[in-house]
Formats: C-alpha cells, sequence, structure tokens
C-alpha cells in the first residue's frame, strides 16, 4: 500500500511570485485536505476537495486554490507568495464519510 | 468558535518516568478526537481516534482517553525514541477538517 507523496520536499521563492505544491493520496482514498504549519504550531486546515470539488475551506485567502484530479492527486497553488507564506504544507488523505486523515511528508516552502 | 489547546508545550522526561499530555477542546458536536505523532520536519504520524467520553485505546507505551471536555495521551515509561511533538485534533463531521492544538514537545533523556 502506497502511503501519501508529496513534491517537491523543498521550495525557496521570492514575494509576490505563485507556487504549486502537489499530493498523492494514498491508495483507495478520494478526499485531500491541505493543512498550513507554521514553525511551532499546529497544522491549519487551508481546504478539501472530493470529486474534484472544494468541500469545506478554512480562513485563508482566495490566492490559495486547489486542484484534484480523477486519480484523486491533488495540487495546491498559492498566488502573490507573502513572506508569511513561510510554512510546511501538509496533504492528507482519507475515505468520504471516515474521519482518521493520513499525512504525507509535507513540503517546506520558505518565501524571502 | 471551535478551539483546541494542549499542555504543556514542552515536556522533559527522564528514561521510564511515565507523564500525561492534555487536549481539551471546545467543539460542538464532535465527532473524533484524533492524536498524532510529528517528528521534526516531517508529517503527522497517526495514532488514535477516540469517539465517546470514557473510551480508551493504547499502543504500546500510549494510552489514550477521553472524557466530554479533554482528552488524555499517558507515556508510560518512556523510551529516548518517544521524543517527539504530540498533536491532538478534533473533527465535527465525517471526513471533515481537523481543528489541531498546538502541540507538546516531549524530549525523553536516557
Amino acid at each position: 500500500e502506497t502511503g501519501v507523496t508529496q513534491s517537491p520536499t523543498h521550495l525557496i521563492k521570492t514575494r509576490g511570485q505563485q507556487v504549486t505544491l502537489r499530493c498523492s493520496s494514498q491508495s483507495g482514498h478520494n478526499t485531500v485536505s491541505w493543512y498550513q504549519q507554521a514553525l511551532g504550531q499546529g497544522p491549519q486546515f487551508i481546504f478539501q476537495y472530493y470529486r474534484e470539488e472544494e468541500n469545506g475551506r478554512g480562513n485563508f485567502p482566495p490566492r490559495f486554490s486547489g486542484l484534484q484530479f480523477p486519480n484523486y492527486s491533488s495540487e495546491l497553488n498559492v498566488n502573490a507568495l507573502e513572506l508569511d507564506d513561510s510554512a510546511l504544507y501538509l496533504c492528507a488523505s482519507s475515505l468520504v464519510g471516515n474521519n482518521e486523515q493520513f499525512f504525507g511528508p509535507g513540503t517546506r516552502l520558505t518565501v524571502l | 468558535e471551535d478551539q483546541v489547546t494542549q499542555s504543556p508545550e514542552a515536556l522533559r522526561l527522564q528514561e521510564g518516568e511515565s507523564s500525561s499530555l492534555n487536549c481539551s477542546y471546545t467543539v460542538s458536536g464532535l465527532r473524533g478526537l484524533f492524536w498524532y505523532r510529528q517528528d521534526p520536519g516531517k508529517g503527522p504520524e497517526f495514532l488514535f481516534t477516540l469517539y465517546s467520553a470514557g473510551e480508551e485505546k493504547e499502543k504500546e507505551r500510549l494510552k489514550a482517553t477521553l472524557t466530554k471536555k479533554e482528552s488524555f495521551l499517558h507515556i508510560t515509561a518512556p523510551k529516548p525514541e518517544d521524543s517527539a511533538t504530540y498533536l491532538c485534533a478534533a473533527t465535527k463531521a465525517a471526513g471533515n477538517k481537523l481543528t489541531f492544538g498546538g502541540g507538546t514537545r516531549v524530549l525523553v533523556k536516557p
């Protein structure tokens, strides 16, 4: 069974740029959630995708957007990067109707 | 507003010194309470799900319990490899968002 994978591992961008992060779900999982984790804090929910549509969103501005593909993989896009966007971005997959979410290793984004 | 608070923020233990981590929550209509372990620079690793008050789950040296207002993670006779950040999270509906606490950083010294 393949776990959740994310790419890239690390990324360095400058303020104002755009970034795309990728996630492959655990085998058989059809729901993907994205979280932002600042250093020393707990993860914060960004949004969730199910059947290629957004299915719940946290308190993040519209410049945070996402996609889910027919194979359940997902992308997180962030436009107009700000310094405060520097964080570990986590992807989690689950089965719809099941509370348990399984996380990938994360992508460390640094905005200079 | 839903809130999850963990205490203490950090815990230093000697190997073999048992202790408990606290997670208090204010979540209307709690669906599930989750515990995760997170090593530095890595994603959270799922440990337990608790669904109702009075429920307990165990895994090796870890035991999680749930009341109507809080959950505890008991670490019995910890070893250095138990050093990690332990995260607590709550959810209100199946498959919906997890609301996390700030975590407890545990350091177990040999």
